[in-house]
Order: structure tokens, then C-alpha cells, then sequence
């Protein structure tokens, strides 16, 4: 049983380039999440959807794309890569409503 | 715009202490206060969680003060150990959009041996 397992798990980008982040989860939960952690600034909700099928914008959902493939898989897509998308990035998987968010251990971004 | 602030941004605590971090927010209509706690090279884990309807929640060695019309909460952690050594985030959302997590910006606490 992984839970949630993100890859890759460190990637350096130039700036313009795209790239589409990847998540799954095994336990069946029904909402998925993708957050960015910079230093001091805690975790900053980018997407979520809250059930197969649904999307929805986070807090600082620009520049990002997301789709949710199946009830297991929840993707982020960077289309132009800018420095200011450096940062390391979490998914996360919840049975919904105020459940507990299981997380991954993160995909350290850098853009040059 | 933070709408959850944490302080201390670092903490320092001896083996055996009590280790207090303060949060306080501004949005009223959150109604849901969960604590994640993150080791190095890890995601964030629910630690423990309170709802306003109680003003402090134990589990173990860890406790959530709530004061709903100061609108702070706090997390202490008794007798502190070095495995509690951690980064610590508060957290905040409307009970019915829990999936709406607002974070805290996060306490990196050591603990001495």
C-alpha cells in the first residue's frame, strides 16, 4: 500500500519549457489536491477536485493546469515554466469533506 | 494576504519541555483547525485536529487550545522529544469546504537531547 506516490521526484526546467507533474493514489479516496510549499510561506493550495470528473481553483492557481484522469490520478501541468514556479510541490489525497489529507513526499522543481 | 499566521518561525526546546506554537486567524467562518507535522524529505502528516465546538483537544503528549473569540489556537507539546523534532503547520478551513485548507506559514522546532 503506497498511498500517494508523485513523480518524478526532483526535475530542473528552463524557463518556457513544459511539464506535467503526476500523482496516484491507492486508497480509494474521492478528492485530490496539489499544493506548492515555498519557504515561509506554508503550503498554498493550487487546484483540487473534490470527486472524479470535477476541478476546481485553489489559491494561486496560475500558470497550472490540472486533470484529473481517473479516481486515482490527478496531474499538474506547468505549460511555460517560469522561475517563480520553483518550488517543491505536494499532492494529496482525501476520502473528502474535513477527512484527513494524505500526502506525498513531494516533487522538488527548480527553474533556471 | 495570510489568512493563518503561525509564530514562532523557529523553535528550540530541551529534551523534556513543552513546546508551545501559537497560530491566529482572521476569517470567521473557518470552523475546522487541524496541526500537520513534516520531517525532511517528507510530506506534511495529521498530527491532530479540534473543531470550536470544544476549547482544547489531547491526544498523548500533544494538546490544541482553541479560543474562538480571540480567534487563536495553539499547539503544546508535552515533554518534548528529540523525534518530535519537526517543521509544524497550523491549519484553517470551513467545515463544510475542509478541502479549502489555508496553511500557516510553518515552525521549524528542534529539540535539544
Amino acid at each position: 500500500n503506497a498511498g500517494v506516490t508523485q513523480t518524478p521526484k526532483f526535475q530542473v526546467l528552463k524557463t518556457g519549457q513544459s511539464m506535467t507533474l503526476q500523482c496516484a493514489q491507492d486508497m480509494n479516496h474521492n478528492s485530490m489536491y496539489w499544493y506548492r510549499q515555498d519557504p515561509g510561506m506554508g503550503l498554498r493550495l493550487i487546484y483540487y477536485s473534490a470527486s472524479e470528473g470535477t476541478t476546481d481553483k485553489g489559491e494561486v492557481p496560475n500558470g497550472y493546469n490540472v486533470s484529473r484522469l481517473n479516481k486515482r490520478e490527478f496531474s499538474l501541468r506547468l505549460e511555460s515554466a517560469a522561475p517563480s514556479q520553483t518550488s517543491v510541490y505536494f499532492c494529496a489525497s482525501s476520502l473528502g469533506g474535513n477527512q484527513p489529507q494524505h500526502f506525498g513526499d513531494g516533487t522538488r522543481l527548480s527553474i533556471l | 494576504q495570510q489568512q493563518v499566521k503561525q509564530s514562532p518561525q523557529s523553535l528550540i526546546v530541551q529534551k523534556g519541555g513543552i513546546s508551545i506554537i501559537n497560530c491566529a486567524y482572521e476569517n470567521t467562518a473557518f470552523d475546522y483547525f487541524p496541526w500537520y507535522q513534516q520531517f525532511p524529505g517528507k510530506g506534511p502528516a495529521l498530527l491532530i485536529a479540534i473543531r470550536p465546538d470544544v476549547s482544547e483537544k489531547k491526544e498523548g503528549r500533544f494538546t490544541i487550545s482553541f479560543n474562538k473569540s480571540a480567534k487563536q489556537f495553539s499547539l503544546h507539546i508535552m515533554d518534548s522529544q528529540p523525534g518530535d523534532s519537526a517543521t509544524y503547520f497550523c491549519a484553517a478551513s470551513p467545515l463544510r469546504r475542509a478541502q479549502k485548507l489555508v496553511f500557516g506559514q510553518g515552525t521549524r522546532l528542534t529539540i535539544n537531547p
